[in-house]
């Protein structure tokens, strides 16, 4: 069976400072998507980026960046000199099934990230 | 384009009463999927169609039913609400090659 485990629940920092959520996660399948979503307060889930296995190139976009390590199963995502906007639940997912990959998603149980002013 | 619409927003439901949580999608997506979001538990998969006719249990089927009668179409029927299904429920969508984009939410209580 998946699993998804991000160990931080809540994370706490002041603005500008760098964070960076952890997520493990467990599957005996070779191909499968990785995904994080942000929930800002509002509650809607906002896609941020998939990753399929076979990709393990790291990833940036403007502030943010993800470091994907299949050695160590992790997919951590990074934010750069955090705002206080970024304040949200951010959650990673994972899918095992080929190419549906966004159709049955196991998800972390979520860290909630606040940036202070 | 409205992309996932769910219906209604909130619900209150009196222990025992049934009712059908609606969601529909304008991408012409093939999968469509029913979530729980719980405090402290992410969110969890109930039931999920990989196209019109075809439906499966996810993780937490019990007290949910589905039917798929349409591509853009997915209720989630509660058949004798209970408090333990007090919840934000999010309806997802997603084809092949993209990512799951997802409805609003429907926050319900059942007292």
């Amino acid at each position: 069976a998946q699993k998804v485990t991000q160990a931080q629940t809540e994370i706490s920092v002041v603005e500008k400072e760098d964070v960076t959520l952890d997520c493990v996660y467990e599957t005996r399948d070779t191909t499968y998507y990785l995904f994080w979503y942000k929930q800002p307060p509002s509650g809607e889930l906002v896609f941020l980026i998939r990753r399929n296995s076979f990709d393990e190139q790291n990833e940036i976009s403007g502030r943010y960046s993800w470091n994907f390590q299949k050695s160590t199963s992790s997919f951590n995502f990074t934010i750069t000199a955090s705002q206080v906007v970024d304040s949200a639940v951010y959650f990673c997912a994972l899918s095992e099934f080929g190419l549906a990959s966004g159709s049955r998603l196991t998800f972390g149980e979520g860290t909630q990230l606040t940036v202070n002013p | 384009n409205a992309g996932v619409t769910q219906t209604p927003k909130f619900q209150v439901l009196k222990t025992g009463q049934s009712m059908t949580l609606q969601c529909a999608q304008d991408m012409n997506h093939e999968y469509m999927s029913w979530y729980r979001q719980d405090p402290g538990m992410g969110l969890r998969l109930i039931h999920y169609s990989v196209g019109a006719g075809i439906t499966d249990q996810g993780e937490v089927p019990n007290g949910y039913n589905v039917s798929r009668s349409t591509t853009e179409d997915f209720p989630l029927r509660l058949l004798s609400a209970a408090p333990s299904q007090t919840s934000v429920y999010f309806c997802a969508s997603s084809s092949s090659y993209t990512e799951a984009f997802f409805g609003q939410g429907t926050r319900l209580t059942v007292v």
